[in-house]
């Protein structure tokens, strides 16, 4: 298995609180991606980076920021939780754009 | 806004069946295809992936066939056993342009009974 670690791996919160979900790679991988896995939605593209400091939008990213300040560690952070952000993220990498995606185990989000 | 379309949603087969998912696009700037097999609790995996320059792909009990004309493509599990019981998606990857991403379809439960 690719080793990525996401974190935590389960979290309830509470509206308007600042959650940040990391995801940790020990494969130098350059590619580091960000899903959201919502029932009949799929798998959807929240923010991607494509190295360090280097990253942009995804297909749903309102209410998301990301930062990758180290090859290994990209950060999911949700500023202000909404019940809407309720979901499992999923955190994965790649060598080329995208080329194979390596997916984390996920962390499920609650947010009351 | 979707730009792959799977069916069905869910799919219940006996073991020894085929299971058959669907998956149709409408960007024709798509270029590779690949499906993702998801047991529960575990995220997505690459199982066997497709470009349109062929019309079919087999790996062992798995086969990817593909119909550009029609831009439709369809994962067939042969001889289904119930270890394949798992979430399915098709996915789609532009060929160019900024948006080179896997766009993912909504995926199909499939439940193989022993």
């Amino acid at each position: 298995d690719a080793g990525i670690t996401q974190s935590p791996r389960h979290k309830v919160t509470e509206t308007g609180t600042p959650v940040t979900l990391r995801c940790h790679q020990t494969e130098n991988h350059r590619y580091m991606y960000w899903y959201r896995q919502d029932p009949g939605h799929g798998l959807r593209l929240i923010h991607y980076s494509y190295g360090v400091k280097d990253t942009d939008k995804g297909e749903v990213s309102d209410g998301y920021s990301v930062s990758r300040s180290k090859t290994e560690d990209f950060l999911l952070t949700l500023e202000s939780a909404t019940s809407s952000q309720t979901s499992v993220y999923f955190c994965a990498i790649s060598e080329a754009s995208p080329g194979e995606l390596f997916f984390g185990e996920g962390s499920r989000l609650t947010v009351l | 806004q979707q730009q792959v379309k799977q069916s069905p949603q869910s799919l219940i087969v006996q073991k020894g069946g085929i299971s058959i998912i669907n998956c149709a696009y409408e960007n024709t700037a798509f270029d590779y295809f690949p499906w993702y097999q998801q047991f529960p609790g575990k995220g997505p995996a690459l199982l066997i992936a497709i470009r349109p320059d062929v019309s079919e792909k087999k790996e062992g009990r798995f086969t990817i066939s593909f119909n550009k004309s029609a831009k439709q493509f369809s994962l067939h599990i042969m001889d289904s056993q119930p270890g394949d019981s798992a979430t399915y998606f098709c996915a789609a990857r532009a060929s160019s342009g900024s948006a080179r991403q896997l766009t993912f379809g909504s995926g199909t439960q499939l439940t193989v009974l022993p």
